[in-house]
């Protein structure tokens, strides 16, 4: 069985500043991992992914994650926050037969 | 690009009375998933389906049916609506059966249910 989460419910950060939003996933098999975005009032949108090989990922409108398999963690990572970040952030983790399995999800605020 | 469309953004429906959610997308993906999202739980699977009339059961099927009669098309039913499905839908499709890949998402039908 998978399983994810995501600790804290919100996260504000100053425009300029680092974003970090944390994952941690459990897995019975190798796990593929992604990270999508929510923006208000649409669907979800694939920020990045980890399937095999690299384990730093990079993604769309720069963000970035890093697979830590002795951490069982995906943290999700942004240099610079944009007032355009504001949205919602889900972890996923992959389980059998094309299945994802979700975290709560975190809101990231972006103060100017 | 892919392209998952859902047939309403917003519906107000009264309780008792049989919805149908529709789904479409337009890249040939032979997995369709459904799921609803709630406040402080994330998104969670109610049905998915591999394949032309093959459906199965996600996490949370209670009070749902599916249906899937073209490989397009995804629909959501709700036999006898009820004020607790009163949830944000959301449609996914993905490529190939049993594949583990990318899930495309529609914008979500918010559905309330007086």
């Amino acid at each position: 069985a998978q399983s994810v989460t995501q600790l804290g419910s919100h996260v504000s950060v100053s425009e300029g500043a680092l974003v970090l939003l944390r994952c941690n996933y459990s897995s019975s098999v190798p796990p593929y991992l992604f990270w999508y975005v929510q923006y208000p009032n649409q669907g979800l949108q694939l920020l990045l992914k980890y399937t095999t090989g690299a384990t730093l990922v990079k993604g769309i409108n720069g963000f970035e994650a890093e697979f830590k398999k002795s951490e069982t963690s995906f943290h999700l990572t942004k240099p610079s926050a944009h007032m355009s970040d504001a949205a919602e952030y889900f972890c996923a983790v992959s389980g059998a037969n094309s299945k994802l399995t979700f975290g709560k999800g975190i809101t990231l605020s972006v103060r100017p | 690009d892919v392209k998952v469309t859902q047939s309403s953004r917003y519906l107000v429906k009264r309780t008792g009375e049989k919805v149908f959610l529709e789904c479409v997308q337009d890249m040939d993906h032979e997995n369709m998933f459904w799921y609803r999202q709630d406040p402080g739980l994330g998104l969670r699977l109610i049905y998915f389906s591999y394949d032309v009339k093959m459906k199965e059961k996600g996490d949370i099927p209670e009070g749902y049916s599916v249906s899937r009669e073209k490989k397009e098309r995804f629909s959501l039913i709700l036999e006898s609506a009820s004020t607790n499905q009163t949830s944000m839908y959301l449609c996914a499709s993905s490529g190939v059966r049993g594949r583990l890949d990318t899930q495309y998402f529609g914008p979500g039908t918010r559905l309330t249910v007086l």
